[in-house]
């Protein structure tokens, strides 16, 4: 079975500082990946996705993630933390031979610090 | 567009009793969803559907029942609720015609079982 591993529950950064959360998945066909994230109290939405094409994908806010298919990994990076982006962020993949379902990571909890 | 909605969004049980939430959407999409989200567990799947008429098992369907009579809606029960059922609902909605399954979700129902 397919499976999503976010590596840290939790990320801390600066603001101003870097961000890097991590997703691996394992598939020897390369699926479609997304990034969801979700505000406090709030549902999920869309951050970014890789379907086809361009393996560097941008998304909202400034975020960016890069498909790298000898690594099975879809890390997302943001060059400058801002306070808004804490929040919880969850890899996703959608196998090519099912559209049924997503595979979820277990999310990954950005904190800010001042 | 409204997009997916849920109701209620928060509710208080007592153990045994029950309830129905709802979820509807208004972009005609032809697969919805209902996960619960559990603290250090991410997203479970309970039940979903891809159609009109139709509804399969997810991850974790014991003690929830769906039903789908409209394309648009998505009823979430729960016949005698436990205490381990205090969760945040999520709905979600997806195309079902794409290749790839992005969702879209609900803001949430928050439900406590005493």
């Amino acid at each position: 079975a397919q499976s999503v591993t976010q590596l840290g529950s939790h990320v801390s950064v600066s603001e101003g500082a870097l961000v890097l959360l991590r997703c691996n998945y394992s598939s020897s066909v390369p699926p479609y990946l997304f990034w969801y994230v979700q505000y406090p109290n709030q549902g999920l939405q869309l951050l970014l996705k890789y379907t086809t094409g361009a393996t560097l994908v941008k998304g909202i806010n400034g975020f960016e993630a890069e498909f790298k298919k000898s690594e099975t990994s879809f890390h997302l990076t943001k060059p400058s933390a801002h306070m808004s982006d804490a929040a919880e962020y969850f890899c996703a993949v959608s196998p090519m031979d099912s559209n049924y379902q997503l595979i979820w990571g277990a999310g990954t909890k950005l904190i800010i610090k001042p | 567009n409204a997009g997916v909605t849920q109701t209620p969004k928060f509710r208080v049980l007592k153990t045994g009793q029950s309830m129905t939430l709802l979820c509807a959407q208004d972009m005609n999409h032809e697969y919805m969803y209902w996960y619960r989200q559990d603290p250090g567990m991410g997203l479970r799947l309970i039940h979903y559907s891809v159609g009109e008429g139709t509804t399969a098992k997810g991850e974790v369907p014991d003690g929830y029942n769906v039903s789908r009579l409209k394309k648009q809606n998505f009823l979430l029960g729960l016949e005698s609720a436990a205490p381990s059922q205090t969760s945040v609902y999520f709905c979600a909605s997806a195309r079902g015609e794409s290749p790839y399954n992005e969702q879209f979700f609900g803001p949430g129902t928050r439900l406590t079982v005493l």
